[in-house]
């Protein structure tokens, strides 16, 4: 399967505790994104990568999150100190931007998601 | 800041029935238009797409959608629903000719067929 893949489908911890996630992209694409999912909403978007620099965080992302995306390829995305309001599901998606010769007609291609369940 | 709003929560509807579903987006420039599907189990999968020039598109599975700039709308329509089409919608909008690529998401809409 050559699609986006998150891992693990689905995470239980304890509030207080500190949880990571990972999101493989589509192999050659070069933008990623996490996004945050809860119950009767849409996705609300988080953060995002060009290749490994994060470009943009948004002001969901309290400073217990942190994401990274080392050299390029797979992100995580870590939660510290977990807060039951930390429930969601969480979304990677990802994309190839080529340029201004692709006009910035991209679309995202979404994972699985992570069901973040905090008790 | 972008907003998305999509008027019916959910929508009950019985096969063969026709489907619309509408999206309101507030953003005065140029924007790019999506609907994504969830079926249940699986994960969000694009639908159709708008980047320009027609504005009427079509997607898979015998959907279209309409982009009308004066009523900043891209509702989405199919003319006979089947049982299968039972999912859940989201419309989505980022900003045209960025490549910045952030998108804003309706709250989606339920959509429930009975066989």
């Amino acid at each position: 399967d050559t699609g986006v893949s998150q891992n693990p489908r689905h995470k239980i911890t304890k509030r207080g505790q500190n949880v990571t996630f990972r999101c493989d992209p589509i192999s050659e694409h070069n933008r990623l994104y996490w996004y945050r999912q809860t119950l009767g909403q849409g996705p609300e978007f988080l953060t995002y990568f060009q290749n490994e620099a994060q470009l943009e965080k948004s002001r969901l992302l309290s400073d217990r999150f942190s994401a990274e995306r080392p050299k390029g390829s797979f992100s995580t995305l870590e939660i510290q100190r977990t807060e039951q309001g930390d429930s969601a599901m969480y979304l990677c998606a990802s994309s190839l931007v080529s340029g201004l010769a692709g006009g910035f007609r991209f679309e995202q291609y979404f994972g699985p998601g992570t069901r973040l369940t905090v008790t | 800041a972008q907003s998305v709003s999509q008027h019916n929560h959910h929508v009950i509807l019985s096969e063969a029935a026709s489907l619309e579903l509408g999206c309101n987006y507030s953003y005065g420039g140029t924007v790019n238009l999506f609907w994504y599907v969830q079926y249940p189990g699986q994960h969000l999968q694009l639908l159709l797409k708008y980047f320009s020039g027609d504005p009427l598109v079509k997607g898979i599975k015998g959907f279209e959608a309409e982009f009308i700039k004066s009523k900043f709308s891209f509702n989405l329509r199919k003319p006979s629903v089947q049982w299968s089409d039972t999912a859940e919608y989201f419309c989505a909008v980022n900003l045209g000719g960025t490549s910045y690529g952030k998108l804003t998401f309706g709250q989606g809409t339920i959509l429930t067929v009975h066989p």
